[in-house]
């Protein structure tokens, strides 16, 4: 099993650019996510979804949209790239509701200049 | 609110020297805890789970107990392989969702 696998590991884009991340799990697991992790901010979550075709904002959803149209893939889009959203993005995946442990995929360094 | 507040943010032991990573939290209703650890450019890789207070989860050389108000991971004897940064997290209060509060981490650098 691969896990929780992203692309691609790094991006840069000029401001006002547009890209999409791609997290893929091949362990059946119904719920995913993606993160942002800046330093000194921890890891935060941006969107998540709890099955297909479902799709959810968390903490800080501005300037992001996500789809999850197959139940192993889980994509992060940006519309408008901007410099506050350099960073690095990870995305994960828990079995069902009420199995709490997430696993992560490697993470995506994007950079917005 | 829901939070978890990790101490300290960074932390240096020579090799063999044991030492304590606290995780403190403050959620309705815990469902559990978690401790992950995250190396240099890779994502977080789970460790433990601990549902009660009095438990103890062990792994090489490192063990993770759990009281009503904070967790601790204490390393014993680390070598330099266990340099990387430390994140606990728990379960958001809601749990439909299964979203986790994770706390901002300790960086562990152990010195040969």
């Amino acid at each position: 099993n691969a896990g929780v696998t992203q692309t691609p590991k790094f991006r840069v884009l000029k401001t006002g650019q547009s890209m999409t991340l791609l997290c893929a799990q091949d362990m059946n697991h119904e719920y995913m996510y993606w993160y942002r992790q800046d330093p000194g901010m921890g890891l935060r979550l941006i969107h998540y979804s709890v099955g297909e075709g479902t799709t959810a904002k968390g903490e800080v959803p501005d300037g992001y949209n996500v789809s999850r149209l197959k139940k192993q893939n889980f994509l992060l889009g940006l519309e408008s790239a901007a410099p506050s959203q350099t960073s690095v993005y990870f995305c994960a995946s828990s079995y069902r509701r009420g199995t709490y442990e997430q696993y992560f995929g490697p993470g995506t360094r994007l950079t917005v200049t | 609110e829901d939070q978890v507040t990790q101490s300290p943010e960074a932390l240096r032991l020579q090799e063999g020297e044991s030492s304590s990573l606290n995780c403190s939290y403050t959620v309705s209703g815990l469902r559990g805890l978690f401790w992950y650890r995250q190396d240099p450019g890779k994502g977080p890789e789970f460790l433990f789970t601990l549902y009660s207070a009095g438990e103890e989860k062990e792994k090489e050389r490192l063990k993770a107990t759990l009281t009503k108000k904070e967790s601790f991971l204490h390393i014993t004897a680390p070598k330099p392989e266990d340099s990387a940064t430390y994140l606990c997290a728990v379960p958001a209060y809601g749990g439909a969702t299964n979203k986790l509060i994770f706390g901002t981490g300790t960086l562990l650098a152990v010195q040969p």
